[in-house]
């Protein structure tokens, strides 16, 4: 059974940095890109971007892109989604998912993570 | 861009009726390349959909999905009471790459 297990909820304020994670088990995690999406309080969801497990290729939403980094480790079966400058706006649920249909081309999110509330107040 | 627009943005129906979700692209979107998900209070989205007529794995057979170029559907053949939720479609190609309807909020009547 594919699983995607995310870190834990996070508090921060404003300007701090902060790094979540995404564990993959259940499946060859580089046989699957994986993608993260964004979901502000009440609101719909948004791609942010997406990686390549086996060889870290990336490619972002053109509206995330330069403030949110995403990585791998492939020896640990992990993805990151990794903010260097917080800002009160990034008060969101993430959500990690594994995209099915075939490498480059995959179109659909098919198993998804538990999701992982990020909340940035002063 | 291309901009998926679902409709209705909410609506209410009963149990065993039947429900007909529309999503609608700014642009031809191959259908292939489109999906669907459902997402209950609290919980993550589930894929329902894929290649806009595929039932994904787990998937009752009440659900299904037609439709080409820029109008898409998806119904619910009857409703059971754990249908009711937010539906949301989703397609690959455009800039960005991926990009999500606003979603539709299913309530009971």
């Amino acid at each position: 059974e594919v699983q995607l297990v995310q870190s834990g909820a996070e508090v921060k304020k404003p300007g701090d940095s902060l790094r979540i994670s995404c564990k993959g088990s259940g499946y060859s995690f580089t046989s699957y890109w994986i993608t993260w999406v964004r979901q502000m309080p009440g609101k719909g969801l948004e791609w942010m971007g997406r990686i390549d497990p086996s060889d870290s290729y990336t490619n972002y939403n053109p509206s995330f892109q330069g403030h949110v980094t995403i990585s791998t480790d492939k020896s640990i079966s992990t993805t990151y989604l990794q903010w260097t400058s917080l800002k009160a706006s990034d008060t969101a649920m993430y959500y990690c998912a594994t995209l099915g249909g075939g490498g480059f081309t995959s179109s659909w999110m098919r198993d998804w993570g538990q999701g992982t509330l990020v909340t940035v107040s002063s | 861009e291309i901009v998926l627009t679902q409709s209705p943005g909410t609506l209410s129906l009963s149990p065993g009726e039947r429900a007909t979700l529309s999503c609608r692209a700014s642009q031809s979107v191959s259908s292939s390349n489109l999906a669907w998900y459902q997402q209950k209070p609290g919980q993550a989205p589930r894929l329902l959909m894929y290649g806009a007529s595929s039932r994904a794995t787990g998937i009752p057979d009440r659900f299904s999905g037609s439709g080409s170029g820029t109008d898409f559907t998806l119904t619910i053949s009857r409703l059971e009471p754990e249908d009711f939720a937010v539906y949301y479609c989703q397609q690959y190609g455009g800039s960005p790459l991926y990009s999500f309807g606003q979603g539709t909020k299913l309530e009971i009547k």
